[in-house]
């Protein structure tokens, strides 16, 4: 059982927007920045979102973050194919002394 | 360009140990926390543990406490992971990953351990 709790799934038709929450508690998100990865099966995680909501070099403004509270959320606008993915949110939790993922979020594109 | 490249990964029965190996490449390795993160088949990711740039802060997830040990050499821009008393839940593919804007800003293709008898 994880410490921080995803949707197991999302899915939406290309164009549409899709939302991934992620919950936590005032140890790990109410504390610390939140961040989201993205991951393919068979290929390296990437690096979507940090610090709640900046994104990284290379990452389209498709993708959004936002925090408040003891949540976190993903936005993916304008779905696209590619998107198909894992999204995992993460942060540092300050009573396990250990930086810790959600289960994940499985997104499919109908 | 900036490389992680993983190594190390095998098959190896309960009890035993193996020790993975992250070279680092492409950027200035000695100034980032490193972290090693797993994902075990049909699960999600797992963070193993980190190390601070000169080694001397080191946190573990709580599963491998006393059994994996993480260590780095700077001058050989060589991050490891020291794996002892491996149990069947072990089994994954173990991510080197590198710090910087959160951990985990850029990632190794993975090393897959298989621990079964």
């Amino acid at each position: 059982q994880s410490v921080l709790t995803q949707p197991p799934s999302a899915s939406g038709t290309p164009g549409q927007r899709v939302t991934i929450s992620c919950s936590g508690s005032s140890s790990n998100i109410g504390g610390n920045p939140v961040n989201w990865y993205q991951h393919l099966p068979g290929t390296a995680p990437k690096l979507l979102i940090y610090r709640n909501n900046e994104r990284p070099s290379g990452v389209p403004d498709r993708f959004s973050g936002s925090k408040s509270g003891t949540s976190a959320s993903l936005a993916i606008s304008g779905l696209q194919s590619e998107d198909e993915a894992d999204y995992y949110c993460a942060a540092w939790d300050d009573s396990l002394s250990g930086y810790i993922f959600g289960p994940g979020t499985k997104v499919t594109v109908l | 360009e900036l490389q992680l490249v993983e190594s190390g990964g095998g098959l190896v029965q309960p009890g035993g140990s193996l020790r993975l190996s992250c070279a680092a490449s492409g950027f200035t390795f000695n100034t980032y926390w490193m972290h090693w993160v797993r994902q075990a088949p049909g699960k999600g990711l797992e963070w193993v543990a980190n190390i601070k740039e000169d080694g001397s802060v080191i946190y573990y997830v709580d599963s491998v406490k006393g059994r994996f040990s993480i260590s780095r050499d700077n001058a050989k821009n060589s991050l490891y992971l020291q794996m002892n008393s491996l149990r069947v839940e072990d089994t994954a593919v173990y991510y080197c990953a590198k710090g910087g804007l959160a951990p985990g800003d850029s990632w190794g293709q993975g090393t897959l351990v298989t621990v079964s008898s």
